[in-house]
């Protein structure tokens, strides 16, 4: 029930184009959920978090959809760009457990071609 | 302000050896966290730490001990390295921050264990 499965593995895109990339979750208490970023040799970092009373949060060219009885949420990146090749995690926490404690989707490496 | 430093960034060990890994934050944050990255397997949780003095397991923790003696370092110790402990190791610490956690990482050490 702790799981957080991500999907697709990989994904090439064109420059301009709309990157799609989806997690799904069991655990129905999970009420936080961040996107992080991580660029080759670094560690991630924070893109965009939602909270699941809100079905959609957008930052810049980011935004996460959130389908709360499907369990499911996405982020798209629009206008894709060579400098958005990395790779993406999403993942799942329990605010109330009071430890931070992140589970994590299994990564998707996007690249976008010029 | 350096954020999480880790260090080495390599290391080679040989069967049966130890060694530690070290982390160390300067953000004052409370929540520490040790994670190992496997391709294709996001990141998993090793162990973790709420505050200086307390530390907990997390997913993945056989083979794998800690220390939290302070609020800025977190090590982990590795007894009687395996070939299954080849991966990247990553240190992160967070605040809470109207009851989210942003994790911030450190750079990574690459281990092999041969």
């Amino acid at each position: 029930q702790q799981q957080v499965k991500q999907s697709p593995q990989s994904l090439i895109v064109q420059k301009g184009g709309i990157s799609i990339i989806n997690c799904a979750y069991e655990n129905t208490a999970f009420d936080y959920f961040p996107w992080y970023q991580q660029f080759p040799g670094k560690g991630p970092a924070l893109l965009i978090a939602i909270r699941p009373d809100v079905s959609e949060k957008k930052e810049g060219r980011f935004t996460i959809s959130f389908n709360k009885s499907a369990k499911q949420f996405s982020l798209h990146i629009m206008d894709s760009q060579p400098g958005d090749s990395a790779t993406y995690f999403c993942a799942a926490s329990l605010t109330i457990s009071n430890t931070g404690k992140l589970i994590f989707g299994q990564g998707t490496t996007l690249q976008v071609k010029p | 302000n350096a954020g999480v430093t880790q260090t080495p960034k390599f290391r080679i060990l040989k069967i049966g050896q130890s060694m530690t890994l070290q982390c160390t934050q300067d953000m004052n944050h409370n929540y520490m966290y040790w994670y190992r990255q496997d391709p294709g397997m996001g990141l998993k949780l090793i162990y973790y730490s709420v505050g200086a003095g307390i530390t907990d397991k997390g997913e993945v923790p056989n083979g794998y001990n800690v220390s939290r003696s302070t609020t800025e370092d977190f090590p982990l110790r590795l007894e009687l390295a395996a070939p299954s402990q080849t991966s990247v190791y990553f240190c992160a610490s967070s605040y809470s921050r109207t009851g989210t956690y942003e994790q911030y990482f450190g750079p990574g050490t690459r281990l092999t264990v041969t």
